[in-house]
């Protein structure tokens, strides 16, 4: 069955960077698109942007653009999402989230989702 | 880029029906028709309930329905049940591969 596990809760400080990753597994990694989204306390879902693991390309929101660094490692089957620059806005649940194979708009399966808590 | 447009909250006695609405533009909403609909229980990940404006995945009961006219999509629930009681999300297309989402609406089951 498909599933992504992401990895786990994240303290950083502000300025600091953070990695999230996405393990992907039940599917062929390189055939679908993966979406990243995230999520403030209390708040509404937010998209980041997303990554073609096959060729690589990525797609940043603007909001994201220039903060935000999409990766994949195909032998393993996991996808990155790397934030740099945290600031105590950034403090989020950041999922990962699978497109379907006929159309890269929406996500059919979703990460268990990573807290990253900015902090001094 | 903009949010869509989500009144913060909607609410239905069991059995009733509710419609969520979410507001783009000609340059997201009205122009494509990739609009999908996302249902949050509290500390759990997102799950599709719509997408294409209309479909329905695979498991999802059919009291829920999706539709657009113009810059609005809507999200119906019929018979209201009390596990529909949850933060619902629109999200569309919004061109130059780009992905919006609504703020979301907290559905109350009364």
């Amino acid at each position: 069955q498909v599933q992504l596990v992401q990895s786990g809760a994240e303290v950083k400080k502000p300025g600091a960077s953070v990695e999230v990753s996405c393990k992907a597994s039940g599917f062929t990694f390189t055939d679908y698109y993966m979406h990243w989204v995230r999520q403030a306390p209390g708040q509404g879902l937010e998209w980041m942007g997303w990554i073609n693991p096959n060729s690589g390309d990525t797609k940043y929101a603007p909001k994201f653009q220039g903060r935000v660094t999409m990766t994949r490692d195909t032998s393993i089957s996991t996808a990155y999402m790397e934030l740099s620059r945290l600031r105590s806005d950034d403090t989020a649940v950041f999922y990962c989230a699978r497109a379907p194979y006929s159309s890269n708009w929406y996500a059919v399966y979703w990460g268990q989702g990573t807290l990253v808590t900015v902090s001094s | 880029q903009s949010a869509l447009t989500q009144p913060p909250s909607a609410s239905g006695s069991p059995g009733q029906s509710v419609t969520i609405s979410c507001t783009g533009t000609s340059s997201d909403v009205g122009g494509y028709k990739f609009v999908s609909w996302y249902q949050q229980h509290p500390g759990e990940a997102p799950k599709l309930m719509i997408y294409e404006v209309s479909k329905r995945p695979s498991g999802v009961p059919d009291r829920f329905s999706g539709s657009k006219s113009g810059n609005t999509a809507s999200l119906t629930v019929s018979g209201l049940q009390a596990e529909d009681e949850a933060d619902y999300y629109c999200s569309s297309y919004a061109g130059r591969n780009n992905l919006v989402f609504g703020g979301g609406t907290k559905l109350t089951v009364l």
